[in-house]
């Protein structure tokens, strides 16, 4: 069975501190692992994507994941909070057995001023 | 632009009504799928399609309804719609090798049934 873990569904950071939004992710054979945000009332847009090769992956607006297969995480980070960045953050796995995708709960990231 | 359209983006049904929520892409994406977004819960999947005429159920198919007669359309009919589909539902789509990009979203059908 496949499942991804968002630990912590509220995140408050201020601004130009480092943003830490953790993601678990279990699954049978090697995924592809992607974060997406969601700014308040739109839809997700995509963040940053692992497939294969380099397992620190850049993304946009600053972030980036590193994909840990020992540890079956996919972290995302950003060394300075924007406000701007406030918005929620959504892990997701495709375990590459047939375009299903599936997502975390969820993390709302707060960037105080 | 090119991208996912979902219409409407409001709406608000009595219980035991039925409605069709709209969904359309022009990327020739082989995939679409519909997802209902709850607080706390995440994005849990409905349906979802691989091609035209072939469909499959997700997570939580039950009320709900969908086919696929185009690439570029999958629609989403609810046959009698009860409160606990109060929800945001969203329309996406990728190609079949979602490694490439990922899913695109649309924007969004916030649907209240009262």
């Amino acid at each position: 069975a496949q499942s991804v873990t968002q630990l912590g569904s509220h995140v408050s950071v201020s601004e130009g501190a480092l943003v830490l939004l953790r993601c678990n992710y279990s699954s049978s054979v090697p995924p592809y692992l992607f974060w997406y945000v969601q700014y308040p009332n739109q839809g997700l847009q995509l963040l940053l994507k692992y497939t294969t090769g380099a397992t620190l992956v850049k993304g946009i607006n600053g972030f980036e994941a590193e994909f840990k297969k020992s540890e079956t995480s996919f972290h995302l980070t950003k060394p300075s909070a924007h406000m701007s960045d406030a918005a929620e953050y959504f892990c997701a796995v495709d375990p590459n057995t047939g375009n299903q995708f599936y997502f975390g709960t969820g993390t709302s990231l707060t960037v105080i001023p | 632009n090119a991208g996912v359209t979902q219409t409407p983006k409001f709406q608000v049904l009595k219980t035991g009504q039925s409605m069709t929520l709209q969904c359309a892409q022009d990327m020739n994406h082989e995939y679409m799928s519909w997802y209902r977004q709850d607080p706390g819960m995440g994005l849990r999947l409905i349906h979802y399609s691989v091609g035209a005429g072939i469909t499959d159920q997700g997570e939580v198919p039950n009320g709900y309804n969908v086919s696929r007669s185009t690439t570029e359309d999958f629609p989403l009919r609810l046959l009698s719609a009860a409160p606990s589909q109060t929800s945001v539902y969203f329309c996406a789509s990728s190609p079949i090798a979602s490694e490439l990009i990922g899913y695109t979203f649309g924007s969004g059908t916030r649907l209240t049934v009262v």
